[in-house]
């Protein structure tokens, strides 16, 4: 039973187009994040969600609207997508608690062509 | 946030033990030390975390500085599967970063046959 995951696994679509990333966690977790990482392997965290709230949205893009329907998921809608949104999602999810460790999803691998 | 800093890259042969070296001298009484590590086409995974004591798991052992300002991962007998990227990462109460894990560049470790 997969502790976080993500779908699709590959996402393959042209310039302007909208698209969306599905996170699930079955952890009983309240804190859910996307990090992106780019064609240098640099993760970058985008966005935290805690109990469904936005806790951190590190300067992204308005074309990219995180969603919360419940604790235990975290949806990416990409609108008006770029050639430099190309890059590899990852969703997360940990308890609020400090000392508690992170659980990372398998990846998305979005390519604009 | 906390910042740490980490060699670029370091190399050991299989079942020898490796330690990799973590330096976060600005760490804050209330931040946990973790440890990460993302093998070749996944999602990064939890190693370990620490706050003051050494820690040991199934996985590898922390061993924690006195004065807290640096750390070492210690893998005990490195197997191929071992290779990876391995993030030292400070998460505490501060400044937000209890929502958020921030990686830097990571250490890459090569396991040679």
């Amino acid at each position: 039973d997969t502790a976080v995951s993500q779908t699709p696994k590959y996402l393959v679509t042209q310039m302007g187009n909208d698209k969306s990333i599905k996170c699930e966690q079955n952890l009983g977790h309240d804190t859910m994040y996307w990090y992106k990482q780019d064609s240098k392997k640099f993760l970058k965290i985008m966005f935290s969600y805690n109990n469904k709230e936005l806790i951190i949205n590190e300067t992204v893009p308005n074309r990219f609207s995180p969603k919360s329907p419940d604790k235990a998921h975290l949806n990416l809608h990409i609108n008006s997508l770029e050639l430099g949104d190309s890059a590899v999602y990852f969703c997360a999810s940990t308890k609020a608690r400090v000392g508690t460790e992170a659980f990372f999803g398998q990846g998305t691998r979005l390519t604009v062509v | 946030d906390a910042k740490t800093t980490q060699p670029n890259s370091m190399e050991s042969n299989e079942e020898e033990p490796v330690h990799l070296p973590c330096n976060h001298s600005t760490i804050s009484g209330t931040d946990y030390i973790h440890w990460y590590r993302q093998l070749p086409s996944q999602g990064p995974e939890y190693v370990i975390h620490g706050l003051t004591s050494n820690v040991n798991n199934r996985m590898a052992s922390l061993a924690i500085a006195e004065d807290r300002k640096s750390s070492t991962l210690i893998l005990h007998r490195a197997t191929l599967r071992d290779a990876a990227v391995y993030y030292c990462i400070l998460r505490g109460l501060t400044g937000g970063s209890n929502y958020k894990l921030t990686f830097g560049k990571g250490t890459l470790l090569t396991v040679n046959p």
